[in-house]
């Protein structure tokens, strides 16, 4: 059963605006949310996370919004750039310490982002 | 920052022969790895939590005697396929995380090819 979901497969952008990426949850005892980017042919690397005590977390052009009581957090990325065209995975983790690596992901979100 | 790196990141090799995959932490020590195997269109899979001086943790599913990991050192972990068989032909990627952070840091990953 998967308890990330990403609906959507792909978004495509132009240069320039936002890109949101959306991701929901089933579990709630999920405290931690991390999104990953991958390249093809290239592990995933760690973009932004957010704890639960938190709404939100900004790290430069990428903003990550939780949203506890939807279960659901979303990453907006502004503005979008055509070096962002990627995978992102959307991950989940119940507990840092203890079950550190223990992620559930989503099936990941393809964005292209055209001049 | 943190590095994480596999090698060899792609190996192709006959039905039926073993081929094992390093991941290394080249300047932290890791006493727990992950590694992880990416199905086409799927998310990443947990396969099993590689853990310094014991026996790996698999996850369900996962079938110990074909993928035996090793984790000899605090910077060293390895996954051998054994008698490896088409269907074992994917992305392996491994992950290590530095002790009481909530980021995990990938290799680059490692694409098996089996004839």
């Amino acid at each position: 059963d998967q308890q990330v979901k990403q609906n959507s497969p792909s978004l495509s952008v132009q240069e320039g605006r936002i890109s949101i990426l959306n991701c929901d949850y089933t579990n709630s005892m999920f405290d931690y949310f991390l999104w990953y980017k991958k390249y093809p042919a290239e592990g995933p690397t760690f973009l932004i996370s957010i704890s639960s005590i938190k709404d939100k977390n900004e790290d430069g052009r990428f903003t990550v919004f939780l949203n506890k009581s939807a279960k659901h957090l979303s990453l907006h990325i502004v503005p979008s750039q055509p070096g962002d065209s990627a995978v992102y995975f959307c991950a989940a983790s119940a507990g840092r310490g203890s079950t550190l690596g223990r992620l559930y992901f989503g099936r990941g979100t393809q964005l292209t982002v055209w001049p | 920052g943190a590095v994480v790196s596999q090698h060899p990141s792609r190996v192709i090799c006959k039905s039926g022969t073993s081929v094992k995959i390093e991941c290394r932490s080249l300047d932290f020590q890791a006493t727990t790895m992950f590694w992880y195997r990416q199905f086409p269109k799927k998310s990443l899979m947990l396969m099993a939590t590689s853990n310094e001086g014991s026996k790996a943790t698999y996850e369900q599913g996962v079938e110990k005697d074909k993928f035996l990991i090793n984790h000899a050192s605090l910077t060293l972990s390895t996954l051998t396929v054994t008698s490896a068989h088409p269907e074992d032909s994917s992305f392996y990627i491994c992950s290590a995380g530095l002790a009481g952070a909530g980021e995990l840091f990938f290799g680059e990953g490692s694409r098996l090819t089996v004839l």
